[in-house]
């Protein structure tokens, strides 16, 4: 695969406090995503990074931010974590050949 | 982007042929399709893709039809780990900027003892 690795795997939190969720690559790949999984929405785009300090909005960017100081890592924070956060998020990174993109394992986030 | 339309849900019977319809009526001459699924709890899976000639690889067939308005995933001999979300979107392999990934919900395939 493409060498995603999401940190943490699980996590719960308390309403209120603030979470960062790492993803990181070892491959290089210029485009990285955050994307949110909720039972009946299917996968929804958070955010997503063009390059080192390129990032723009997705459908669901309300209570987010990311950043992304080098090609490796893209963070995810939830700068107030509620428990509409609670979800499981994937971080997925565009492949340079035509096979589209390769997707991290996930992280269970529970919000309380 | 092109958006596609799947229905929300199948099922088919264990060992026989699964077939997946998507439309994507917008589509542009740039634009690939791709399929990928996913098994519960787990990371979207890559399955295939292409432009506009049909494509088999070990996982599955793609055809798209002539105009490319639509094309059908084929699981050839489902089994039960195939029951999974299988989402087909529309995108443009090389482009260079903003490239949103969007997806649908999907279809969501169960296979039948």
């Amino acid at each position: 695969d493409a060498g995603i690795t999401q940190s943490p795997r699980h996590k719960v939190t308390e309403t209120g406090t603030p979470v960062t969720l790492r993803c990181h690559q070892t491959e290089n790949h210029r485009y990285m995503y955050w994307y949110r999984q909720d039972p009946g929405h299917g996968l929804r785009l958070i955010h997503y990074s063009y390059g080192v300090k390129d990032t723009d909005k997705g459908e669901v960017s309300d209570g987010y931010s990311v950043s992304r100081s080098k090609t490796e890592d893209f963070l995810l924070t939830l700068e107030s974590a509620t428990s509409s956060q609670t979800s499981v998020y994937f971080c997925a990174i565009k492949n340079r050949d035509s096979a589209g993109y390769t997707f991290g394992s996930g992280t269970r986030l529970t919000v309380v | 982007d092109a958006k596609t339309t799947q229905p929300t849900s199948m099922d088919c019977a264990e060992g026989r042929a699964a077939n997946l319809p998507c439309n994507h009526s917008t589509i542009s001459g740039n634009e690939y399709v791709y399929w990928y699924r996913q098994i519960h709890s787990q990371g979207p899976q890559y399955i295939i893709h292409g432009l506009k000639n049909n494509e088999t690889n070990e996982m599955a067939s793609l055809i798209i039809t002539e105009d490319r308005k639509s094309s059908t995933l084929i699981l050839p001999h489902a089994t039960l780990r195939d029951t999974a979300v299988y989402y087909c979107i529309v995108r443009e392999p090389m482009k260079t900027s903003y490239d949103k990934v969007i997806f649908g919900p999907g279809t969501s395939l169960s296979v039948i003892p």
